[in-house]
Order: C-alpha cells, then sequence, then structure tokens
C-alpha cells in the first residue's frame, strides 16, 4: 500500500518557469509534510516542511501547498533554474513518537536552460 | 552539514556473506533512521533507533538488524547478504522532540552490491 504517491516520473520546465511537483498521500494522520532534493549519488537535502495545521508555507523560491480535504500538497519552484535539476521526494509523517515518514518514489525535475 | 557520516561508502559483497553498514553523527540527535533507494520505490524505511539501545522495525526489515549502543553510531547489519538487497543505503538523523523540527537529515550513503 503505498501512502504516499507521486505520480510523475519525470518533468521538464524551461529556465525561469514555474516548477510544480505534486504528491498525494492516503492516511488522513499524517500531521507534517516534507520535501527533499536529491543529486545523483549525494543524500536527499531537505527543502521545506509544513504542518498539517497550515495549508501554505514559502522559502524563498519554494513554497508547499497542502490541501487536506483532496490529501494532496504541491511543491512551487518560481523560477525555476538549472541547479533546481534534481530527484524531488516528498513524504508525510507523524510529529509524535518516533517521527516516522513514508516517502514518495520521487519526480524527476529536469530545468532546461 | 548535518554531520552525518556513512561508512563505506561504497562495497561489493558476495552472496551469503555478512555485512555492517556505519553510520556517525556528530548532532547528539536522538533519533536515527536506515533507509533503501531503490528505483521505483522511493527511499523506503529499514530500521529506526529513538535512543541508545532503543530500536524499532521499519516497512522493510527483513533481513537486516541494527544495534545502537552509543547516541553517535548506529549501525545496520546484513547476516547473509542477497542480491535483492542491492541497493544504496542512506542513514537519517533527527533533532530531539523539542521545538519545532520535525525534519530528517540524511548521510551521503552507502552503496552496496551484492554478487
Amino acid at each position: 500500500d503505498q501512502q504516499v504517491k507521486q505520480n510523475s516520473p519525470s518533468l521538464s520546465v524551461q529556465e525561469g518557469r514555474i516548477s510544480i511537483l505534486n504528491c498525494d498521500y492516503t492516511n488522513s494522520m499524517f500531521d507534517y509534510f516534507l520535501w527533499y532534493k536529491k543529486y545523483p549519488a549525494e543524500g536527499p537535502t531537505f527543502l521545506i516542511s509544513i504542518s498539517s495545521i497550515k495549508d501554505k508555507n514559502e522559502d524563498g523560491r519554494f513554497t508547499v501547498f497542502l490541501n487536506k480535504s483532496a490529501k494532496h500538497l504541491s511543491l512551487h519552484i518560481v523560477p525555476s533554474q538549472p541547479g533546481d535539476s534534481a530527484v524531488y521526494f516528498c513524504a508525510g509523517g507523524f510529529t509524535s513518537g518516533t517521527y516516522k515518514y513514508i516517502f514518495g518514489t520521487g519526480t524527476r525535475l529536469k530545468v532546461l536552460a | 552539514d548535518a554531520g552525518i557520516t556513512q561508512s563505506p561508502r561504497h562495497k561489493v559483497t558476495e552472496t551469503g556473506t555478512p555485512v555492517t553498514l556505519r553510520c556517525h553523527q556528530t548532532e547528539n540527535h536522538r533519533y536515527m533512521y536506515w533507509y533503501r533507494q531503490d528505483p521505483g520505490h522511493g527511499l523506503r524505511l529499514i530500521h529506526y533507533s529513538y535512543g541508545v539501545k532503543d530500536t524499532d522495525k521499519g516497512e522493510v526489515s527483513d533481513g537486516y538488524s541494527v544495534s545502537r549502543s552509543k547516541t553517535e553510531d548506529f549501525l545496520l547489519t546484513l547476516e547473509s547478504a542477497t542480491s535483492s538487497q542491492t541497493s544504496v543505503y542512506f542513514c537519517a538523523i533527527s533533532p530531539s522532540s523539542s521545538g519545532s523540527s520535525y525534519e530528517q537529515y540524511f548521510g551521503p550513503g552507502t552503496r552496496l552490491t551484492v554478487t
């Protein structure tokens, strides 16, 4: 049972435009969500998070939106830059107990110069 | 950098041999995790630890064991490696429950090939 799904394996965007990466989840008990960026041969790097009590969180060029009724979150990158080309993972989890997260399968973003 | 190192970074081993991967942190964080990353599966949790000698299973724990005798070290052992355990293994750490920091920070990974 895939509790966190990233249905788009890949995405290509022109430099300077908006990149929108989507993530769906099934577990309504998740109360915290994370986004990571991963370059080849490196560990995932934390990007941005959002609590289930919020519907938006911004950090520079990165904004995460959460729609709890639809069990959907999205990561917006504006403007997209070639250095943003990477695999992006979303994760849903719990902020009590063991702080475990379930990760999606990732979306490969390619920003074209 | 979150102060996490993994060793070895690359390893090739034969089927049936034992393998131990090490994760070392300098952050004194309570929570540590082992994940594996495989194409089409993303990151899957193998085992995690919520303190010295306190560990529990994740979603893909079969064939793996862990130990944590010191806060800074979390060891992952494959008792008898199989080809299905060929993967990239990531260690992660998470701050304590105080404050509002719930994210995990990942190490650089260990690429393990079982022949």
